[in-house]
């Protein structure tokens, strides 16, 4: 079945600077793959998706890329700002439309 | 956009007894529903699968007759965690889609059960 790694664990950047979180997945049938942002004792919020057919999407400060030969897909955060600080999950579909959730990271944004 | 309200936010039991949580999607029809299960600064973890109108598909290691699972409708979907012991407090997120396989994952609000 799919197995879905996320790193690091927690990243720390500077207001300002960017962050990158990275994914890699082990079902070379997935198709789909979201980020959710989960801010502490609230429900995880779709930041950006992805599709197989893409190698890139962007939304304003978030862009996520997709590398399917390799199995991985990244989320980028430009110009960070403090209300950028949650957990950000990854995730790859597998059939049923059922997800496999990535651990999660920390994004810590230093004023 | 879609919303899934998820009912009750909170809720304190005693151990022993039986607590039922709501999911509802507002505005589509959700064809699938999933339940998950949070504990403190760890990832999602899916419970079971629920198509409306059939048995839930229960992950591994998730006991059927402990978290029993309703999909009735198109619009809800129930979670019962029945005999609740202190162990099973955590945070439970329910989330949505409809069938046509484009529409993302909508998430209700979560419930914190605390069992006392």
């Amino acid at each position: 079945g799919e197995n879905v790694e996320q790193h690091p664990s927690t990243l720390s950047v500077q207001e300002g600077d960017s962050a990158v979180i990275k994914c890699t997945y082990s079902d070379s049938a997935s198709n789909y793959f979201p980020w959710y942002k989960q801010e502490l004792g609230k429900r995880p919020q779709l930041i950006i998706d992805i599709r197989s057919n893409v190698g890139e999407k962007k939304d304003q400060r978030i862009a996520v890329t997709l590398n399917k030969t390799a199995k991985h897909f990244s989320l980028h955060i430009t110009e960070t700002q403090p209300e950028d600080s949650a957990v950000y999950f990854c995730a790859a579909d597998d059939s049923n439309y059922q997800l496999i959730w990535g651990a999660g990271t920390k994004l810590i944004i230093k004023p | 956009g879609a919303v899934v309200s998820q009912h009750p936010s909170r809720v304190i039991c005693k151990s022993g007894t039986s607590v039922k949580i709501e999911c509802r999607s507002l505005d589509f029809q959700a064809t699938t529903m999933f339940w998950y299960r949070q504990f403190p600064k760890q990832s999602l973890m899916l419970m079971a699968t629920s198509n409306e109108g059939s048995k839930a598909t229960y992950e591994q290691g998730v006991e059927k007759d402990k978290f029993l699972i309703n999909h009735a409708s198109l619009t809800l979907s129930t979670l019962t965690v029945t005999s609740a012991h202190p162990e099973d407090s955590s945070f439970y997120i329910c989330s949505a889609t409809d069938s046509s396989g484009n529409s993302p994952l909508h998430f209700g609000n979560g419930t914190r059960l605390t069992v006392t």
